[in-house]
């Protein structure tokens, strides 16, 4: 079974901070990776992906991606209230049938 | 508008009944995905298609069959055979299969009255 872990959170941090999410995965075979950002009651929404080891920034969001320690992370610098949603990882791999496999998420709450 | 989209957005079942979901994408993509989201957990893969007229099972198909006429649709059922279909359901594209990122349509809400 190959997993993706998450930490459920929630995870608080006050506006204007940066918020650290991580996740990690069981499958060494994994070729891409992938953040989405979810509000309560809506479908997710791709907001970042990497494919190579280092970091991948896109405006206030940075992906993080170590293959060696099987660890993908995502900072968003500057955290508004309008940030404040469930993230999740999805971990793409070779042996996966070409579907993503998910982590529970973790959720943000960004305080005013 | 490019996108994908779903329906109905909310959809309630009896027992014993089969029904239909809707999906539909427009951005000529070849790869399209179903998955089903329960409360705090994670999203799972019930069926995937990477080309017309062809899917396979994912880790939940018990209960559930898909057909893949046309590029563009790719329909699920949720049959009576599946025992707890009250869950949230997204189906999602990519430009192929592999490692392109996929992206989700709005999703139904099934729930079994």
């Amino acid at each position: 079974q190959k997993e993706v872990e998450q930490n459920s959170g929630p995870l608080s941090v006050p506006e204007g901070a940066i918020a650290s999410l991580n996740c990690t995965y069981s499958d060494r075979v994994s070729q891409s990776f992938f953040w989405y950002r979810q509000y309560s009651g809506k479908s997710p929404e791709l907001i970042m992906s990497i494919y190579s080891n280092g970091d991948k920034e896109d405006g206030r969001f940075t992906a993080q991606l170590n293959k060696a320690s099987q660890y993908v992370s995502l900072l968003i610098r500057d955290s508004q209230p309008s940030d404040s949603a469930t993230y999740l990882c999805a971990v793409n791999g070779l042996n996966s049938g070409y579907a993503l496999n998910f982590g529970k998420g973790t959720s943000l709450l960004v305080t005013p | 508008d490019g996108g994908i989209t779903q329906s109905p957005k909310y959809l309630f079942r009896k027992e014993g009944q089969n029904v239909t979901l809707s999906c539909e994408q427009n951005l000529n993509h070849d790869a399209m995905y179903w998955y089903r989201q329960d409360p705090g957990q994670g999203l799972r893969l019930i069926y995937y298609s990477q080309i017309v007229n062809d899917f396979q099972k994912g880790d939940i198909a018990e209960g559930y069959s898909v057909s893949r006429e046309k590029k563009e649709s790719f329909p699920l059922t949720v049959t009576s055979a599946q025992k707890n279909p009250t869950a949230f359901y997204l189906c999602a594209s990519s430009i192929s299969s592999g490692i392109a990122e996929q992206f989700f349509g709005p999703g139904t809400r099934l729930t079994v009255l």
